[in-house]
């Protein structure tokens, strides 16, 4: 069974600073990997999304990573900023379960202070 | 572009009431629907998921049930709630085919007094 873990739970950094958000998987046979963002009681924004075949995606100040044989992902984002602060998700799909389904890590909670 | 909407936002129900939560999706066809939940101090978990009208498909047994009435529209429903249905209910929708990417609606938080 798919277990998803992140590392730290809560983060507390100064604006401008860059920072990388940790998620682990214990099955790497997923078919890919998605970041999401939630805000405080609001759904969920996906930010990035990695195949298998990938082994990292970019979009703006974010660039996620994948490497799949240790089970490891990172998010990175740069010159971080206030408007940044939320909760952060990574989610894989297991190959084992059928596609349709996303396995959740618990969430980075990360507050950027101006 | 594509919207998913939730409704109602909020809801407080006592045990033992009905429950019928709806979700809709604009601007795609055929897409596939989900439904999660999201408990306090825990990560989301998967509830159900349709392909096509009138096919659910159950990740967990519980209290719940799902329909598909239509091609954009996802309700969850329970004939008698419990104190352990509290929770963020979270309706999500992809393109068809293999994995996916997910997009998420609002939310509907759920309270069971």
């Amino acid at each position: 069974k798919q277990e998803v873990t992140q590392i730290p739970a809560a983060l507390s950094v100064p604006e401008g600073e860059n920072l990388v958000l940790n998620c682990s998987f214990t099955d790497s046979a997923i078919y890919n990997l998605q970041w999401f963002r939630q805000d405080p009681g609001k759904g969920l924004t996906s930010l990035l999304l990695i195949q298998s075949s990938q082994r990292e995606q970019t979009s703006g100040r974010l660039n996620a990573s994948l490497d799949k044989s240790s089970g490891r992902s990172t998010l990175y984002i740069a010159a971080s900023q206030p408007g940044d602060s939320a909760t952060y998700l990574c989610a894989t799909r297991p190959m084992n379960t059928g596609f349709q389904k996303l396995v959740f890590g618990t969430g980075t909670r990360l507050l950027v202070s101006p | 572009s594509q919207t998913i909407h939730q409704w109602p936002a909020t809801l407080v129900q006592p045990v033992g009431s009905p429950l019928s939560l709806e979700c809709t999706v604009e601007g795609t066809s055929n897409p596939n629907l989900y439904w999660y939940r999201q408990a306090a101090g825990r990560g989301l978990q998967l509830l159900f998921y349709s392909v096509g009208i009138g096919q659910i498909s159950s990740e967990v047994p519980q209290n719940l049930s799902a329909s598909r009435p239509q091609d954009r529209q996802f309700i969850l429903s329970s004939k008698k709630l419990l104190l352990s249905d509290s929770g963020f209910y979270l309706c999500a929708w992809s393109i068809r085919g293999a994995a996916p990417e997910q997009f998420f609606g609002p939310g509907t938080r759920l309270t069971v007094l």
